[in-house]
């Protein structure tokens, strides 16, 4: 069964420092998500990609943060100056169509020291 | 704005026993579904049932089954048989089906303990 997978699983960085969390969604789905989880709390909507460009964000998305389809394959999220508080488990979700069910990869756990 | 809520923060239930989870919403939209995710220790978030709100027919899915009053805005999941598998965090969601990308909300959990 095809599934939506996330590189890498934990990723640790310095506060100040730029990371890419890596997504490769399923492959026939066309809108791609990126959601976040901080620890305890619940899973807060990012923003949402279709045909190559942002369709929503959420407050959470300002100009820190950015998302890009580099290939066929790939959707990546960068977070460019990371702050302690962007620690938080990040999901990528995926699906065929807009409304459609958003099938969730296994997370990327970001640490921020 | 869509806002759902999780009224039990930690449920527990015996191995082999029914559950039921609460969940309620608030929207002014009458077009839209609803989820149950279920988070085991893992932290994968895994869909377990879906739920269309033009339906009138509760969704089920082997174990799980859904309790929708569309009039009060209600979503309830049951759990039949409980498994100790079933261990999890328990989110309801909604998703509104205006146009376009169409983002989840989620509602703040419920934590599932089944013991055995």
């Amino acid at each position: 069964e095809p599934e939506v997978t996330q590189t890498p699983s934990h990723q640790v960085t310095q506060m100040g420092q730029e990371v890419i969390l890596r997504c490769v969604p399923i492959s026939n789905h066309l809108y791609f998500y990126w959601y976040r989880q901080i620890l305890g709390q619940k899973v807060e909507f990012l923003v949402s990609f279709y045909n190559n460009e942002i369709s929503e964000k959420s407050e959470i998305f300002d100009d820190q943060f950015s998302v890009e389809r580099p290939d066929g394959s790939n959707f990546t999220l960068k977070i460019r100056s990371t702050k302690l508080e962007d620690s938080a488990m990040y999901f990528c979700a995926s699906s065929e169509g807009g409304p459609h069910t958003q099938y969730f990869g296994p997370g990327t756990r970001l640490t921020v020291l | 704005a869509q806002t759902v809520t999780q009224s039990q923060p930690e449920m527990s239930v015996q191995e082999a026993e029914t559950v039921t989870l609460s969940c309620t919403y608030d929207t002014s939209e009458s077009n839209y579904y609803l989820f149950w995710y279920k988070q085991p220790p893992s932290r994968q978030m895994i869909l377990v049932i879906r739920q269309e709100a033009y339906k009138q027919q509760n969704a089920t899915e082997n174990r799980f089954s859904v309790n929708f009053q569309k009039a009060a805005k209600s979503f309830s999941l049951k759990i039949s048989d409980s498994q100790l598998g079933d261990t999890a965090m328990y989110f309801c969601a909604f998703m509104n089906l205006h146009s376009g990308n169409t983002p989840l909300v989620f509602g703040k959990g419920t934590r599932l303990s089944v013991i055995a």
